[in-house]
């Protein structure tokens, strides 16, 4: 899972495989969540999002859980490919009846996906 | 294509000297924002605008300035005051910022103090 820190967590996955990347949000309150994936030297693409009345999402190979309870959000890649390989990172949105303004984007830290041939 | 481009790629700056980082985009999207990237480390927002001729301090202003006198452009100065420069810069927008919308990434610029 995502953590604070100069080093991100790395998850290795062999080609073909299916990869689970974990994300712990911090705000109960928070009421949408974007997945985006980065790769080295670019900007963050969107993935996939998901608002918290539902509690999963299906993308193309892409499925994003959300699990209310527990604060926690997952990214889950069928068949995982090399172009794949990305630091991944997920975001909450804090509504403005919490932050006293507008809504607030909130960002993890990240996970580092391997995809090994 | 649409989408947002930031420019430079790579920009260095000198001891003391102000450095501005462009941002255009063509999405016709209302409101844009700045991104810090350091190392290992969640984006922070530095500011951002909702709409043309305003814009509002993000977490980690000091240091920084921006205008918006166009909606396609949101430009970023480094100022001499921002004693550690050095990051990943990213530009972002969104059409409505009021609705859960998903933010669009330029690029980025990479800045570095020599």
């Amino acid at each position: 899972g995502e953590s604070v820190g100069l080093h991100l967590p790395t998850l290795s996955v062999q080609e073909g495989d299916n990869s689970i990347i974990n994300c712990a949000y911090s705000n109960s309150a928070s009421d949408y969540f974007i997945w985006y994936k980065q790769e080295s030297g670019k900007g963050p693409q969107f993935i996939i999002d998901i608002r918290s009345n539902m509690d999963k999402r299906q993308g193309q190979r892409v499925t994003v859980l959300l699990n209310k309870t527990v604060k926690h959000l997952s990214l889950q890649i069928a068949a995982t490919q090399p172009g794949d390989s990305a630091v991944y990172f997920c975001a909450e949105n804090i509504p403005p009846r919490v932050t006293g303004g507008g809504n607030k984007l909130t960002f993890g830290t990240g996970t580092q996906l391997k995809v090994e041939l | 294509d649409g989408g947002i481009t930031q420019s430079p790629k790579y920009l260095f700056r000198k001891e003391g000297q102000n450095v501005t980082l462009s941002c255009e985009q063509n999405l016709n999207h209302d409101a844009m924002y700045w991104y810090r990237q350091d190392p290992g480390q969640g984006l922070r927002l530095i500011y951002y605008s909702q709409i043309v001729n305003d814009f509002q301090k993000g977490d980690i202003a000091e240091g920084y300035s921006v205008s918006r006198e166009k909606k396609e452009s949101f430009p970023l100065t480094v100022t001499s005051a921002q004693k550690n420069p050095t990051a990943f810069y990213l530009c972002a927008s969104t059409t409505d910022p009021s609705k859960r919308e998903k933010l669009f990434f330029g690029s980025g610029t990479q800045l570095s103090v020599l």
